[in-house]
């Protein structure tokens, strides 16, 4: 079993759409949880780190269930620029590793 | 001011050949990474490294080995390529100041033939 599993996709959603991403992961140790976006052939970027309670960022919001061990991603009011893969990615408590899932890729149709 | 930068962008090279990548970060970051994203964008770690730590992936094979000759920098080299070796490389950084954040590098984009 992979560390991180995301749906793939992709996800075609109009314009002004909520889109909602989730992620599993298979440690219950895992100390942090991120969602980077990534466009077409650049790196990954951060768009927001996941805490316990919860948090939002503009149009953005995400969740974390420790209990059942998976992330959630909400997108409101999708704009164009929305378009691209997001990852999710998990650190454990031990060692300086991060696993990234495979990437939801999300294109927002006009 | 890149905050990570990798050299070459782009690298073509025969099966057989050694080649090297550099990553240079001007973060003040203690842990520098590097990634391979394969043709199905999967994005999978390969080192972490700090002053105290290497951490090796156990799936990476040992013609891949990172040097690092000062805290700003991590290089990766690899020996006798092969084809599957073809992907896009990451280098990233991070610290614990960071909110242990990565950022990462453009990619180099490797192509064996």
């Amino acid at each position: 079993r992979k560390e991180v599993e995301q749906d793939p996709g992709p996800f075609n959603v109009p314009e002004g759409a909520t889109v909602a991403f989730n992620c599993t992961y298979s440690n219950s140790a895992s100390q942090s949880f991120f969602w980077y976006r990534q466009d077409c052939r650049k790196e990954p970027k951060l768009l927001m780190s996941v805490y316990s309670s919860g948090n939002e960022d503009g149009r953005f919001t995400a969740q974390l269930n420790r209990a059942s061990q998976y992330i959630s991603l909400l997108i409101r009011d999708s704009k164009l620029s929305d378009s691209a893969t997001y990852l999710c990615v998990v650190k454990w408590w031990t060692g300086n590793q991060f696993y990234f899932g495979t990437g939801t890729s999300l294109t927002v149709i006009p | 001011d890149t905050a990570v930068s990798q050299t070459p962008k782009y690298l073509v090279t025969q099966m057989g050949n050694d080649k090297s990548i550099k990553c240079e970060q001007n973060l003040g970051h203690d842990t520098m990474y590097w990634y391979k994203q394969d043709s199905k964008k999967f994005l999978k770690i390969m080192f972490s490294y700090n002053n105290k730590e290497l951490i090796i992936n156990e799936t990476v094979p040992n013609r891949f080995s990172p040097k690092s000759p000062d805290k700003a920098h991590l290089n990766l080299h690899i020996n006798s390529l092969e084809l599957g070796d073809s992907a896009v490389y990451f280098c990233a950084s991070s610290s614990v100041g960071s909110g242990e954040t990565q950022y990462f590098g453009p990619g180099t984009r490797l192509l064996v033939l």
